[in-house]
Parts: structure tokens; sequence; C-alpha cells
């Protein structure tokens, strides 16, 4: 299994421009999740998805738009990147048949936005 | 409102000490509570997940203890060596699948 896989590892955008972070996993998890981490603030839940085609806000959804269309891939899309937004990017899945909400994460996007 | 704290901030140890990092939270309802290890650039490696049923996990020289009633886990490390080094994330779950309120990180130097 390749666990959890984000695409890219490294962008940079300019003010305004927009584009989409990939995330996929396959190890057939229910629940899949998008994270931003920035210094000092720890993580911070954007998006989350319990099942293909159900999707909910965390605490800092702003700017950001999310769909699943399948059970493996839970892509992040910003409309019109701010420097705000300036941030790595973590995707995390897990099972819940498993019982346990162990979660998985990503290797990450570092996303620069000028 | 959930909040995870972890102290200290930073922790620089020679090698083969033992050594406990520390997470608290202010909500006991939690569902379990995980942590992580992150190295520099990298992504979160889960190391141990301790529900809320449970007082403790272990794994090799890791040993994870959950106190719901004082809202308090530690994470005890045997032997540290360089290798550890890295910055160690605790992590609470509210409730199944919902969401991980995450504490900002310890990050530990282990030198030779």
């Amino acid at each position: 299994n390749a666990g959890v896989t984000q695409t890219p590892k490294f962008q940079v955008l300019k003010t305004g421009q927009s584009m989409t972070l990939q995330c996929a996993q396959d190890m057939n998890h229910e629940y899949m999740s998008w994270y931003r981490q920035d210094p000092g603030m720890g993580l911070r839940l954007i998006h989350y998805s319990v099942g293909a085609g159900i999707t909910d806000q965390g605490e800092v959804p702003n700017g950001y738009n999310v769909s699943r269309s399948t059970t493996e891939d839970f892509p992040l899309r910003l409309l019109s990147a701010a420097p705000s937004q300036t941030s790595v990017y973590f995707c995390a899945s897990s099972s819940r048949l498993a019982g346990t909400n162990e979660q998985f994460f990503g290797p990450g996007t570092r996303l620069t936005v000028l | 409102k959930q909040e995870v704290t972890q102290i200290p901030a930073a922790l620089s140890v020679p090698e083969g000490e033992n050594l406990v990092l520390n997470c608290s939270f202010t909500d006991s309802a939690i569902y379990n509570l995980q942590w992580f290890r992150q190295d520099p650039g990298k992504g979160l490696t889960s190391l141990l997940l301790i529900q809320s049923s449970q007082r403790e996990q272990t794994s090799g020289r890791l040993n994870a203890s959950l106190d719901k009633s004082s809202g308090r886990s530690t994470l005890y490390i045997a032997a540290s060596q360089p290798g550890d080094s890295a910055t160690y994330l605790c992590a609470a779950s509210i409730l199944l699948l919902k969401k991980l309120i995450f504490g900002t990180g310890t990050r530990l130097q282990v030198f030779p």
C-alpha cells in the first residue's frame, strides 16, 4: 500500500491564482481530512469527509473548497490564493471500521503564495 | 472548546536519558489520544494511540499514558537516541471520525 499520497510536494502561487492540492489513499478509508500547519499554531482542520459525497467544514474553511466523488480521492481547491494561505497542507485518512480513529497522514504540500 | 497544550516547547537532552513529554487537554470527553512524530520537512508518523478506555500503550522504547480525569497524557521515551530527535505532537480526538485537536508540539533534540 502506498498509504496517503499528496501532490505536489511544493508549489508557489501568485495572489489570486487558483490551484488544486491532490490527496489520495489506497486503504479504503472512509474518513479523509485536510489540515494546515503554521508555525506556533499547530495543525488546524480545514475540511473533512466521512465518505464519498459527504463533506463538512473544519476550523478554518474559508478560501478552500473540497469534494469527495470517490472513496480514494479528496482534493482541496484554493479558489483565489492569498498570502495568508502560505502554509504546509496535510491530508489524513482513517478507517471507521477499525473503530480506533487512528489517523494516517500524507507527506504534505508546502505552499507559498506571493 | 477543547484545547491541547504541550510542555515543554523544546527539550535538549544527552543520549541515553529517559525523558517525558507532556500533553494536557481541557475537555475530558475525548475519544482517544494520539501521539505523532514529525521530522523536519516531513509528514506525521503515528507513534501510539490510546483509546479513552485505556490507561497506557507501549511500543518499543515508547510508552504513552492517559489520565482523563486530570486531562493529561505523557509520552515516555526510554534510553533516548540521536535518532529520536524530532518534533512530537499529541492530538485529542473529540468525537469518532470528526477531528483531531493538535498541540503545538515539543521539539526534541538528543545529542551524542
